[in-house]
Parts: structure tokens; sequence; C-alpha cells
């Protein structure tokens, strides 16, 4: 059974805070991805990378990076939290073309 | 202009009822089209691709029209269960673009 898989369900952190989310995918698969959701706005594309240590900006990566130092792990980094970063992540993977996978999300408040 | 653009509804139909969606997408690239169903407090899952032939599964019926950019989701014989939010998605090079949803709620 295909699996993503974030680190957490729940996350609550202080402005200035420095933040990491966590993804793990267990499909081989190349490309992944770090969306913010919220709502009205959808899905919203912060970063994303189609192979190890290659890493693109989406269409709202302000205040974000992200790290791929292996093909199964996908980081993304709140540099310095802001309550404007309070949001739903959620993080997929793809082999090229195909069906993306998503982790559960993460609700992030940032307080 | 967003890249992929979705009536956000909701649309209110009653069960058995037909409804359809319609995205629009501004790449004439774009490579591949999906149709994703999001519940709430869900993560989205994938309800279907979409074919310039066309393609159906069930009740669920999914165009794609490349000339004008337009991509189609048709439910028929609606049920309560198909109450979601459903997100057209578009492939570019990798790059996975989702428009905002469309809710759908279905009453008894």
């Amino acid at each position: 059974d295909v699996k993503v898989t974030q680190s957490s369900r729940y996350l609550v952190k202080r402005t200035g805070e420095k933040v990491f989310l966590e993804c793990v995918q267990d499909m081989d698969h190349e490309n992944m991805f770090w969306y913010r959701q919220d709502p009205g706005l959808g899905l919203r594309l912060i970063y994303f990378s189609y192979d190890v240590k290659m890493k693109e900006k989406g269409d709202i990566p302000e205040g974000y990076s992200v790290s791929r130092e292996k093909k199964e792990r996908f980081s993304l980094i709140l540099e310095s939290a802001s309550t404007n970063q309070t949001s739903m992540y959620l993080c997929a993977s793809t082999a090229d073309w195909t069906e993306a996978f998503f982790g559960q999300g993460t609700r992030l408040t940032v307080v | 202009r967003k890249e992929v653009e979705q009536d956000p509804g909701p649309f209110n139909v009653p069960e058995g009822a037909t409804v359809a969606f319609n995205c629009t997408y501004s790449n004439s690239a774009s490579q591949s089209f999906f149709w994703y169903r999001q519940d709430c407090r869900k993560e989205p899952k994938l309800l279907m691709s979409v074919y310039s032939s066309g393609n159906e599964d069930g009740r669920f019926t999914a165009q794609l029209n490349r000339a004008s950019q337009y991509i189609s989701l048709l439910i028929r014989d609606s049920k309560l269960s198909d109450s979601a939010t459903y997100l057209c998605v578009v492939n570019f090079y990798s790059k996975l673009v989702f428009g905002a949803g469309t809710i759908l709620r279905v009453k008894s």
C-alpha cells in the first residue's frame, strides 16, 4: 500500500520560530510537492522537487525553503514563522504525469 | 489569470440529479489532467484521470477539450456520499497545479 507520511498532524509554534515539516514517501517517486491549503484559496504550490537535491519554486515560496537530501524525504522549512503561515500543509509525491499521493496533512498554527 | 480555474460552487443538488463541473487551464502545453476528490478535513485523492477521448468510470464521466483548454466532470445519479470538494488538476512538466475546488452538496 502506497504511503506518504507527514511527521505531525498538528503543530503549534510561536512567531519567529524555525519550523520543520517532514514528509517521507515509500514509492520511489521522483517528484515531491509541498502545498498549503486555505479556505477559498484551494491548494497553492509552495515548492516542488523532481530529483534529489533539486528544487523549484512554486507559486508562493516566500518565507519558505525546502530540502531534499534523499529521494524519499522532502522537508519544508519555515525560516521564521509568522501568523500568516497558519495553514494546512500537504505533501504529495508522484511519478511523472501519474497519480499524486498525499500525506494526511499538517495543521500548523503560529501564535 | 490563475493557471487553473474552477467555479467554487457550492452546487446543491438532490439525490439522483446529474451535475457537471467545468475547469479551465491557461497553459496550452499542459500534459496530463485529473479530477481529485477531497472530503472534509481529509487529503485529496484521485477520482479519475482525464483523456482527450473522454473516459467513464461508473457514474462519472470526464472530458478534455484541448482546443478550448477545459476539462469537465459529469456525475450522474448523485448520491449523498458524492458530497465533497472536487479539484481539477493539471500537470505541466511535473508541476502539479490544482484548481481551488468545486463544492458539491447532495441532499436527500
